[in-house]
């Protein structure tokens, strides 16, 4: 079974320009999420989609984050304009929606905003 | 608000030595309780999860957890670690009646000595 894919894997920006990043859930997987996770801490819920509609985005910064599911399968996130703070890795995730169903995780989005 | 707390954020043993790295959690209703480690330079992949039943639950590698409700925590324990279970550790609560969200803590990074 194909795992949940993400591109790309690093990205280098200067600060004020503009990153997308892209994730493949695992066929099937009704639950979207994007995680952030900052280095030395745990995998922030940025934003999670049950098939295109959005569950939660109470901790995204609406102002220069944004993230879409067109179609209920794959996902952007985009940051514009980056700060430096966001510099992290971007966590794709999938689940096939019910209660309790284990998440699966992509590789992961390295950001590096100088 | 919903929380997760790891109170160990790095744990040096040496090999063979036992292992227990806590878990608590702040959350009203009913819940999933997962382990996920990260091997360096790999994803998130799932350790061991509780669900209902038996408090304790088994996971690979020879890793184990106990559920004790009334502390509200998640321990996770191995009897004897191995250089390659050198990793980061993390806890996650599934809430298992809201849309399926999972908050993670901030992880435990464990160094095991050869």
């Amino acid at each position: 079974e194909a795992g949940v894919a993400q591109s790309p894997r690093y990205k280098i920006i200067e600060k004020r320009q503009s990153v997308a990043f892209w994730c493949n859930p695992i066929s099937g997987h009704a639950t979207l999420y994007w995680y952030q996770q900052i280095l030395g801490q745990g995998p922030k819920l940025l934003i999670q989609f049950q098939n295109n509609g959005v569950v939660d985005d109470s901790q995204l910064p609406k102002d220069r984050f944004s993230a879409e599911r067109l179609k209920g399968v794959d996902s952007t996130l985009k940051i514009q304009p980056a700060k430096l703070e966001d510099s992290a890795v971007y966590l794709c995730a999938s689940s096939l929606g019910g209660p309790g169903n284990t998440i699966y995780f992509g590789e992961g989005s390295w950001l590096t905003v100088v | 608000a919903q929380s997760v707390s790891q109170h160990n954020h790095h744990v040096i043993l040496s090999e063979a030595a036992s292992l227990e790295l806590g878990c608590n959690y702040s959350y009203g209703g009913t819940v999933n309780l997962f382990w996920y480690v990260q091997y360096p330079g790999q994803h998130l992949q799932l350790l061991l999860k509780y669900f209902s039943g038996d408090p304790l639950v088994k996971g690979i590698k020879g890793f184990e957890a106990e559920f004790i409700k009334s502390k509200f925590s998640f321990n996770l324990r191995k009897p004897s670690v191995q250089w390659s279970d050198t990793a980061e550790y993390f806890c996650a609560v599934n809430a298992r009646y809201n849309f399926n969200k999972f908050y993670f803590g901030s992880g435990t990074k464990l160094n095991v000595k050869p």
